[in-house]
């Protein structure tokens, strides 16, 4: 089954706008990870925000995470072309990470 | 140092054959999981192992998969009798502790 729910299934913005993605999901979790994939293939690890953060930043990646909406969100400032791909959040209930759909993110130049 | 890596990144294979697909984890990490994802969809859970235990094999579709670890180290999925619906794409990931996982490239599975 799958728990997070990311939003919207597409977005498609040109380089040097920043976008924005949102993931909600539905029980408790210990952990909130985002992960990118590039041609379906080969998910990379982008930023793990722990249940008792609010906000993360690395480079020019900022997670949100708030545990009372069960929701958190991904910005990627001033984006580039070579920031296209699917994004996923996953959460950790435990012993294994849930995703969602992810995201489909294009940036054209 | 070396990723996840898995081997073959591609199979093809004939509806009703067996098939085995490989994961080396990262050196050290204790943790092991399989995933599955179809196309459009993100990656489902399949099994977890801790060492050389299965610690949770609940998202194991049916008794056809099933799933080693002997050494605690390589890995190995075994399907039996594969179905055309068995075709996605087959990811590992390792851990050490409960931290993030780190993914392989994957083994794309293809039944005619």
């Amino acid at each position: 089954s799958q728990q997070g729910e990311e939003d919207p299934q597409a977005l498609s913005i040109q380089e040097g706008e920043n976008a924005t993605m949102n993931c909600s999901y539905k029980t408790s979790i210990n952990n909130l990870q985002w992960y990118r994939q590039n041609s379906g293939r080969g998910l990379v690890h982008l930023i793990l925000i722990r249940s008792n953060e609010r906000e993360k930043h690395s480079g020019r990646l900022r997670v949100t995470l708030d545990t009372s909406k069960k929701s958190s969100s991904l910005l990627i400032t001033a984006s580039r072309a070579a920031d296209t791909a699917s994004y996923f959040c996953a959460t950790d209930v435990g012993t294994a990470l849930i995703f969602g759909k992810g995201t489909t993110l294009s940036v054209s130049s | 140092g070396a990723g996840v890596s898995q081997t073959p990144s591609n199979k093809v294979t004939e509806k009703g054959k067996y098939v085995e697909l490989r994961c080396d984890p990262i050196s050290g990490h204790t943790a092991l999981y399989w995933y599955r994802q179809s196309l459009g969809q993100g990656p489902e859970f399949l099994i977890y192992f801790q060492g050389t235990g299965a610690a949770d094999d609940s998202g194991l579709p049916n008794d056809r998969f099933f799933a080693v670890r002997p050494e605690g180290s390589v890995s190995t999925l075994k399907i039996q009798r594969t179905e055309r619906g068995d075709s996605a794409v087959y990811l590992c990931a390792s851990s050490y502790g409960n931290n993030e996982q780190f993914f392989g490239p994957g083994t794309r599975l293809t039944v005619l």
